[in-house]
């Protein structure tokens, strides 16, 4: 099985970094995405990282590190509409490269 | 990006009655779609996976005869809850995935806010 933990909340002010751990235990691993969905809306695909180290899109970047089943998700230059819930997710490549998402992580962004 | 429409966004219902979820995939084929249940706070849950023109396949816990799914075209599937219930009431949000392997993403439709009175 897969199990992904994240933290539940994190608050920061316009401007600020933000970055978001995620750790994870599954029997079979095939990369780690982030996922960035506001209130009410559906997830959209913000990266994906199959190999270790640092990915970069824009404010937002990527780290993963398979040795230590870890990864992150680094906001950077924090703006009002960054507020949202960020999921990470593996894909499982036992069970048909499906995705299992963390609980998510709430971000809020303050003035 | 790959574009994939879901209707209604939104729909109120009676409890019992049943309710018809759609879900296409507009520029491309999905050979795989996927139905998630999230509720507020919480996770995606995975509900079932559909292949086109073979029966889902229902996670461990989810009722197979309550929520139908039907996957009849590359570009089309759909979710039928039956009989709803209060307790059905939640955020259903599909995706659609185009070919096989790891390397394959998903695509997300915009989600179906479910209330059951």
């Amino acid at each position: 099985g897969q199990s992904l933990e994240q933290p539940s909340e994190v608050t920061a002010v316009e401007g600020a970094i933000v970055q978001i751990n995620c750790t994870y235990q599954t029997s079979g691993f095939y990369g780690l995405s982030w996922y960035q969905q506001h209130d009410g809306g559906a997830p959209t695909f913000l990266s994906y990282n199959a190999l270790d180290g640092l990915e970069e899109t824009g404010r937002f970047s990527s780290f993963l590190s398979r040795s230590d089943s870890y990864g992150y998700l680094l906001l950077q230059e924090l703006q009002m509409k960054d507020s949202a819930s960020y999921f990470c997710a593996v894909r499982d490549p036992s069970n048909d490269y499906k995705l299992s998402f963390g609980a998510g992580t709430t971000v809020t962004v303050r003035a | 990006g790959a574009v994939v429409s879901q209707h209604p966004s939104w729909v109120i219902c009676k409890s019992g009655t049943s309710v018809k979820i759609e879900c296409r995939s507009l520029d491309f084929q999905a050979t795989t779609m996927f139905w998630y249940r999230q509720f507020p706070k919480q996770s995606l849950m995975l509900m079932a996976t559909s292949n086109e023109g073979s029966k889902a396949t229902y996670e461990q816990g989810v009722e197979k005869d309550k929520f139908l799914i039907n996957h009849a075209s590359l570009t089309l599937s759909t979710l039928t809850v039956t009989s709803a219930h209060p307790e059905d009431s939640s955020f259903y949000i599909c995706s659609a995935r185009r070919g096989t392997g790891p390397n394959t993403e998903a695509f997300f439709g915009q989600g179906t806010r479910l209330t059951v009175v």
